[in-house]
């Protein structure tokens, strides 16, 4: 079946530095990347959605110049949190569809502790 | 908007019992329906969908059917497992058009626990 592997599956990094997360599709072309927030004990947050070669469509709410989104590729979409600050400590989940009706194919999630 | 409203959880049982998890939405169009599963520390899996009225999605003993009058998708397992504890979201979709698919809302999660 589809997989997206994501990576990090845990990053702790100091305040202030930026981190990067990557989600690659392994066997498929993924056209349109979804990138989700997590809070403890609640639910996915969309933050945006990003299509190959296209500018991300960022959810109101969402700092765009903070969580910067890039899918130059069908196959790999980074979310880089810049200048990082304890309140973007979260579980970031990306869900990849393409072609062929696959439908949503979820990355195994990136928890991020900024300390 | 589109929105998902889940029952309120944690939801604890014993093995063997059955489970209802309530879901009712609001959308604008015809949704497609999802359960989605999620163990500790991981993404999202799919446990079974539905992308018209009257379907019935099932998977691994759960299943759901689409109730389009009630706007309900409620998942049922008539005998669950220590393995089935886990969070169970409800989503849906709108389709973007054609075959492309739009963003998943998804509702709040509910928290299941079952004991031996």
């Amino acid at each position: 079946g589809a997989v997206v592997s994501q990576h990090p599956s845990r990053v702790i990094c100091k305040s202030g530095t930026s981190v990067k997360i990557e989600c690659r599709s392994l066997d498929f072309q993924a056209t349109t990347m979804f990138w989700y927030r997590q809070f403890p004990k609640q639910s996915l947050m969309l933050m945006a959605t990003s299509n190959e070669g296209s500018k991300a469509t960022y959810e109101q709410g969402v700092e765009k110049d903070k969580f910067l989104i890039n899918h130059a590729s069908l196959t790999l979409s980074t979310l880089t949190v810049t200048s990082a600050h304890p309140e973007d400590s979260s579980f970031y989940i990306c869900s990849a569809t393409g072609t062929g009706g696959r439908g949503y194919t979820f990355g195994s999630g990136t928890r991020l502790t900024v300390v | 908007g589109d929105s998902v409203t889940q029952m309120e959880g944690p939801v604890t049982l014993s093995e063997e019992a059955f489970l209802t998890i309530n879901c009712t939405y609001t959308a604008t169009g015809y949704p497609s329906l999802f359960w989605y599963v999620q163990y500790p520390g991981e993404g999202l899996q799919l446990l079974l969908k539905a992308t018209k009225a009257d379907d019935k999605g099932s998977n691994k003993g759960f299943e759901a059917t689409y109730r389009k009058e009630t706007t309900s998708f409620h998942l049922e397992k008539g005998s669950v497992q220590v393995s089935d504890s886990a969070v169970y979201f409800c989503a849906l979709s709108e389709h973007a058009g054609g075959t492309s698919y739009g963003k998943l809302t998804f509702g709040q999660g509910t928290i299941l626990t079952v004991h031996p």
